[in-house]
């Protein structure tokens, strides 16, 4: 069981936009911890996609953002593409832990 | 730019010790800035920090995996090491070793290394 929630699947046709959520609480999210999500292409490590909550490392597409309210935050693709068919993982830091928690990982399906 | 390895055995028999080498390349250990992490994932599962070390040996561990882990650094190598007793087959995953930014606030893993198969069995 992941400290953080997301749901196991999410798919869209190439083209459309999908949203990956991420549901955390008030020790970790909730708390003002940042939100980072990490692309993993099939047979790769993870990747980061999304820093500090919303800002896209150097390379990162514009396709992809992301965005944090409460104790949740989003990770929205859109022009969804063949080549964003992946695994995507939401982190955070939990202070009740007092550890680095994950997200147990969204596979994305382009149609 | 920064590169990671792992390195070690990739079966391990159950009670036995996992031990796996992680070494840096295109940038030191003991620059200070960063700590540096291993991360686990069973087949098939998400993503398990294990915990992180800095250059001086300050290592912090996930809770339920503090009591037969140990991380270490060897800043002459470049190298940091993972060790995880008394494994069981729970413990068979993708281990990687990744570098951590911002750890004492907001931590955040910006380079990876490729991952090496850790499989638990007689």
């Amino acid at each position: 069981q992941s400290v953080l929630t997301q749901p196991p699947s999410v798919s869209g046709a190439p083209g459309q936009r999908v949203t990956i959520s991420c549901t955390g609480s008030s020790s970790n999210i909730g708390a003002g911890y940042d939100v980072f999500w990490y692309q993993q292409l099939p047979g790769t490590a993870p990747k980061l996609l999304i820093d500090g909550n919303s800002n896209r490392p150097s390379g990162v597409p514009d396709r992809f953002s992301g965005s944090k309210s409460a104790t949740s935050a989003s990770l929205a693709i859109s022009g969804l593409q063949a080549e964003d068919e992946a695994d995507y993982h939401c982190q955070s830091y939990d202070s009740r832990l007092r550890a680095v928690v994950f997200g147990g990982g969204t596979k994305l399906t382009v149609l | 730019q920064v590169q990671l390895q792992e390195s070690g055995p990739g079966l391990v028999k159950p009670s036995q010790t996992l031990s796996l080498t992680c070494t840096v390349s295109g940038g030191s250990i003991s620059s200070g800035n960063y700590y540096w992490s291993w991360i686990r994932q069973p087949p098939g599962k998400g993503l398990e920090w294990i915990g992180y070390i800095d250059y001086s040996g300050t290592a912090y561990y996930y809770p339920s995996l503090k009591s037969r882990v140990t991380i270490s650094v060897d800043t002459s190598k470049n190298q940091f090491s993972l060790m995880l007793s008394s494994v069981t087959a729970a413990d068979a995953a993708v281990y990687y070793c990744a570098r951590v930014r911002e750890a004492y606030t907001n931590p955040r893993f910006d380079y990876w290394g490729q991952g090496t198969l850790v499989t638990v069995s007689s």
